[in-house]
């Protein structure tokens, strides 16, 4: 079985720098999806990015970019300029022909 | 995903009584999920469905039931709800391949 993981329980940064979220997964599968989501206090999660493994082009949304390292496994998630509207639980997450499986999640903090 | 309700939004209920929650979706997509969050565990997906009357089970379906009768819902019924099902419920929905989108999620309280 597919297995993802966080090995950050918990991470800071102040507001405006960057930071990097690590995330690995195990899997035998070549094609599949690779996600970060974002959960702040209202609970709601909020989809910040997606991979697909056979585009060798990181994935970029904003702020929000990817560091996709399909031989290794990993899959890392950095917020540049950070906000404090970033401080939230940040989940990644893989699927292939199965529903989402998730990490155990992130929580990251923003020093004012 | 302004597409995906749950109902209730909070339940405290009783050890022994069942509970249903009910995932109402406008969006059409064909897969449905029900997860569960704790502390500590992230997400872990109880039951989903593929299409109306077709569901299988998740990593952690003991004590859990599902039903689909309808395109658009879904719900998760536990029959005789235990302290430890205590916790935060979401739907959520997607196509075959693709990100799956959530519902706003049920606090549910087994006293």
């Amino acid at each position: 079985a597919q297995t993802v993981t966080q090995s950050q329980p918990e991470m800071s940064v102040q507001e405006a720098e960057t930071v990097t979220l690590s995330c690995t997964y195990d899997t035998s599968e070549s094609d599949y999806y690779l996600f970060w989501y974002k959960q702040p206090p209202s609970r709601q999660m909020i989809l910040v990015i997606r991979q697909e493994a056979y585009k060798q082009q990181n994935a970029t949304e904003n702020r929000f970019s990817v560091n996709f390292q399909k031989a290794a496994k990993s899959f890392s998630l950095k917020i540049s300029d950070s906000q404090l509207g970033d401080a939230a639980m940040y989940f990644c997450a893989y699927k292939q022909n199965t529903p989402l499986v998730f990490g155990k999640g992130t929580r990251l903090s923003v020093i004012a | 995903d302004a597409g995906i309700t749950q109902s209730p939004r909070h339940k405290v209920t009783e050890t022994g009584t069942p509970v249903t929650l009910r995932c109402h979706q406008t969006e059409n997509h064909r897969y449905m999920y029900w997860y569960r969050q704790d502390p500590g565990h992230g997400l872990r997906l109880i039951h989903y469905s593929y299409g109306v009357k077709d569901t299988d089970k998740g990593e952690v379906s003991d004590g859990y039931s599902v039903s689909r009768s309808k395109t658009e819902d879904f719900l998760l019924t536990l029959e005789s709800a235990t302290s430890s099902q205590t916790s935060v419920y979401f739907c959520a929905c997607g196509g075959g391949y693709n990100e799956q989108f959530f519902g706003p999620g049920t606090r549910l309280t087994v006293l």
